[in-house]
């Protein structure tokens, strides 16, 4: 079951620099993508969601960018920081009234000081 | 900020006997879930819950567990009679609106 693709599984990047998270899904019927930003051991903090109606969504250093036709997403991480270091988490949900969040593999993302 | 909160955070246990997880969802919340994660893999849905019932559940959630909202704020997951591939994080999550689901920290269950 590979709906959701996060096909980097790390990422390292110099602080003050952009961090680029990419992820793809295989079925047009999701209809919001969220991102999650996860410590081992804990649980995953939402960071920004996006709705299948839109192409951007923007909080704070956080920008999310949806490609429906290309069916890809990507958060942006601008200034990337040290503490920002953690695995990253797509997830979707289907629409059509489902509440399953579906998610993707995560990516290691080191922001390196 | 509000948050949801689970315990135990570490349950070791021994196969075949019966756990209980257990959340407090974030008290506004009208929408609850149980997702687990075994080492190595992806997180994935349990189930989730609305309005007193199981609103949908996965393949996964089969009769060994059950989910229940014994008094207004707890949430509590009980798996029956565990097994050895029952060991992962289980994590509870709540929300409001559709976009925004919120997690708590996790039970880790390990079965002897």
């Amino acid at each position: 079951d590979q709906q959701v693709k996060q096909n980097s599984p790390s990422l390292s990047v110099q602080e003050g620099r952009i961090s680029i998270l990419n992820c793809d899904y295989t079925n047009s019927m999701f209809d919001y993508f969220l991102w999650y930003k996860k410590y081992p051991a804990e649980g995953p903090t939402f960071l920004i969601s996006i709705s299948s109606i839109k192409d951007k969504n923007e909080d704070g250093r956080f920008t999310v960018f949806l490609n429906k036709s290309a069916k890809h997403l990507s958060l942006h991480i601008v200034p990337s920081q040290p503490g920002d270091s953690a695995v990253y988490f797509c997830a979707a949900i289907w629409g059509g009234g489902s509440e399953k969040l579906v998610f993707g593999k995560g990516t290691k993302l080191t922001v390196n000081p | 900020e509000p948050e949801v909160t689970q315990t135990p955070s570490h349950q070791v246990t021994q196969m075949g006997q019966e756990v209980i997880l257990r959340c407090v969802p974030i008290s506004n919340h009208l929408y609850f879930y149980w997702y687990r994660q075994i080492l190595g893999q992806k997180v994935e849905f349990l189930v989730s819950f609305y309005n007193n019932e199981i609103s949908e559940k996965s393949e996964i959630f089969d009769d060994q567990f059950s989910v229940e909202r014994p008094d207004g704020s707890n949430f509590t997951l009980k798996i029956r009679s565990t097994k050895l591939e029952d060991s992962a994080m289980y994590f509870c999550a709540s929300r409001t609106v559709r976009n925004t689901i919120y997690f708590g920290e996790g039970s880790w269950l390990t079965v002897v």
